[in-house]
């Protein structure tokens, strides 16, 4: 059971936007950034949003990262094939005093 | 450009010490918070621990009494010690730079590729 919690898939066809939701609690989003992971198959993780809704330089302006209160969200417009992958959200958390991850969400593109 | 290289054995019996390192590459180990996050097969990330150069380590609750990280800033590496492991330690093990400042940590802008420790007799 993740300390984040994200839906297990989402899915959307080429062109769609996808947005994927990470809920938490005031002592992790609620109090610090959000950061973002993308994972493609046999890959490390990949910095995709850091701050809550920033970018690192060469991330696509197609993602895009929001928070609000105790959730916050990842969204991603102009759906390519390539962007088939694993979504990580994380954040640290005050009481547990470490990084926690959200379950992850896997993306199809169909 | 600054790159992370994992590096240790594949193997490690049940009850035994699990022991990796990872070297800092094209640039200075002194500055950051470095951690140890893995990935057992087919499911998610768990964040092990952080160092900071200085010395000063925080631990995953669930790992703590097991786990010991530390830091050879001559050798612009550091290490990962988990003891008493068992089959559920089986996992993708990577190193990672936290860009966090003093706080909000998970800023992880660089990863090593992972190496894969298997926990069997």
């Amino acid at each position: 059971q993740s300390v984040l919690t994200q839906p297990p898939s989402a899915s959307g066809t080429p062109g769609q936007r996808v947005t994927i939701s990470c809920s938490g609690s005031s002592s992790n989003i609620g109090s610090n950034y959000v950061y973002w992971y993308q994972q493609l198959p046999g890959t490390a993780p990949k910095l995709l949003i850091y701050r809550n809704n920033q970018r690192p330089s060469g991330v696509p302006d197609r993602f895009s990262g929001s928070k609000s209160g105790t959730s916050a969200s990842l969204a991603i417009s102009g759906l390519r094939s390539e962007d088939e992958a694993d979504y990580y959200c994380a954040a640290w958390d005050d009481s547990l005093s470490a990084v926690v991850f959200g379950g992850g969400t896997k993306l199809t593109v169909l | 450009q600054v790159q992370l290289q994992e590096s240790g054995p594949g193997l490690v019996k049940p009850s035994e010490t699990l022991s990796l390192t990872c070297t800092v590459s094209g640039g200075s180990i002194s500055s950051y918070y470095w951690s140890w996050i893995r990935q057992p097969p087919g499911k998610g990330l768990e964040w092990i621990g952080y160092i900071y150069y200085s010395g000063s380590t925080n631990y995953n609750p669930s790992l703590k009494s097991r786990v010991t990280i530390s830091v050879d800033t001559s050798k612009n590496q550091f290490s990962l010690k988990l003891s008493s492991v068992t089959a559920a330690d089986t996992a993708v093990y990577y190193c990672a730079r936290d860009l966090a400042v003093t706080h909000s940590l998970g800023y992880f802008d660089l990863w090593g590729r992972g190496t894969l420790v298997t926990v069997s007799s």
